[in-house]
């Protein structure tokens, strides 16, 4: 049984670039919610995808982008990247609605630094 | 923003020690549960304790939950030199159908052998 898979695991980008992260839900889940985790904090919600649809987003600007595939597995792109925006970016699996049993499964990250 | 705080921020014991750690959080909720993550790894899920219940084991895990003072604890008990991570709380809103995670800022155990 697959778990949720990301990639690339590190990446490294100069300011004004643009960059496009992957993940795989854990097999049989059909939502994917990425997340944000600076350095020494804890993850914010940047957003979730259920029916290749944007559901719930957090306080994040609009250069930050997702999409989700009908194989349920999701991008996120940051364009116009600044130096701020490095961090782990986390993208974590469930279902959706009363399916859920509301635990979160997430993938090992991709670690994005900003030049 | 972060709904839930971490309390301590760090913690250092001794391998077979009892490891207590606190939460507070903002607003209603429909659960709060404790996450582990190891050195800039992914999470994994430790324990979900509904808004209803009060109090749930799992293994060496204990977690309380106090909604009147809005706030949490975890206890590891006999630790072991592999409990070493930080460990973070993170609620659910209720009535939302998807799972929007708020998480705190963690507290960082070290146990040493």
């Amino acid at each position: 049984d697959a778990g949720v898979t990301q990639s690339p695991t590190h990446l490294i980008k100069t300011r004004g670039q643009q960059v496009t992260l992957r993940c795989s839900p854990k097999s049989g889940h059909d939502t994917v919610s990425w997340y944000q985790q600076a350095l020494g904090q804890g993850p914010q919600f940047i957003f979730q995808y259920y029916e290749e649809e944007e559901r719930q987003r957090g306080n994040f600007p609009d250069r930050f982008s997702g999409h989700q595939f009908p194989n349920y597995s999701s991008e996120l792109n940051v364009n116009a990247l600044l130096l701020g925006d490095s961090a782990l970016y986390l993208c974590a699996s469930s279902l959706w609605g009363l399916r859920t049993t509301g635990e979160l499964f997430f993938g090992e990250g991709s670690r994005l630094t900003v030049l | 923003s972060q709904q839930g705080e971490e309390d301590p921020q760090a913690l250092s014991i001794q391998e077979g020690e009892n490891a207590t750690m606190n939460c507070s959080y903002k607003t209603s909720i429909n659960n709060l549960q404790w996450y582990r993550q190891n050195s800039g790894r992914g999470l994994v899920h430790l324990i979900l304790i509904r808004s209803n219940e009060r109090e749930k084991h799992s293994g060496r895990l204990r977690v309380t939950l106090d909604t009147s003072k809005k706030s949490s604890s975890l206890l590891i008990t006999a630790s072991r030199a592999a409990d070493t991570a930080s460990y973070f709380c993170a609620t659910a809103p209720p009535g939302a159908a998807g799972n929007k995670l708020t998480f705190g800022g963690g507290t960082r155990v070290l146990v040493k052998p």
